[in-house]
């Protein structure tokens, strides 16, 4: 089975700037999240995506924007870029139900590394 | 609210060693646990999981944790540290019914030959 796969690994942009990062879903698996990890520090929980809506966001600001595709491929957009922002972009992907299945492992992509400059 | 805190952000040990990553978790409800580990410019491997049952899990590479409900740990284990093993080390707590993992700072595996 093909796993989940992100693109591009790595980029780098200009404060100011916008970017779209990209996330392929490992197959059968319907939903979708993405999670920020800054150098040195775990991983935080940015949003996930179910049937193409958000059903769950963390602590970022609206600039952090995503969107899910009927093929449960998902995109991460920034904009106004900040040097903060720089980081590993991480998506997840995990076959979840309407109703949860919590209990369902994440099942994480490399990551595209972003650089703020 | 959910949290981790991983104990020692770097544990270093002798090739042959015994391993222990201690992790410890507040959660206002029963809590779903779980061990990853990412290798230098890799993702997170999903290394094993506590959900319900059994509180020894045994995972993948010859990895174990328990869960403790009265010390609220969930520590992992490996009876002989291997070369292979070095390596970040991540605990996360979700609980049930929340879309997020609440992942603790990481600990740094450092295995000396």
């Amino acid at each position: 089975e093909t796993g989940v796969t992100q693109s591009p690994t790595h980029l780098i942009k200009t404060r100011g700037q916008q970017v779209t990062l990209r996330c392929s879903s490992q197959s059968g698996h319907n939903t979708v999240s993405w999670y920020q990890q800054a150098l040195g520090q775990g991983p935080q929980f940015i949003f996930q995506y179910y049937r193409e809506e958000e059903n769950g966001r963390g602590n970022f600001p609206p600039r952090f924007s995503g969107l899910q595709f009927p093929n449960y491929s998902s995109e991460l957009n920034v904009n106004a870029l900040e040097l903060d922002d720089s980081a590993l972009y991480l998506c997840a992907s995990s076959p979840q139900t309407a109703g949860g299945g919590v209990n369902s492992p994440l099942h994480f992509g490399n990551g595209t590394r972003l650089t703020v400059t | 609210a959910q949290s981790v805190t991983q104990l020692g952000s770097h544990v270093s040990v002798s090739e042959g060693a015994l391993v222990l990553l201690r992790c410890n978790y507040s959660s206002s409800v029963p809590p779903y646990l779980f061990w990853y580990v990412q290798y230098p410019n890799q993702g997170l491997q999903l290394l094993l999981k506590y959900t319900t049952g059994a509180t020894l899990v045994k995972g993948i590479n010859g990895f174990e944790a328990e869960f403790k409900k009265s010390e609220t740990s969930f520590h992992l284990t490996k009876p002989s540290a291997h070369m292979s093993d070095a390596a970040e080390y991540f605990c996360a707590v979700r609980e049930a019914g929340a879309q997020k993992l609440v992942f603790g700072q990481g600990t740094r595996l450092t295995i000396n030959p």
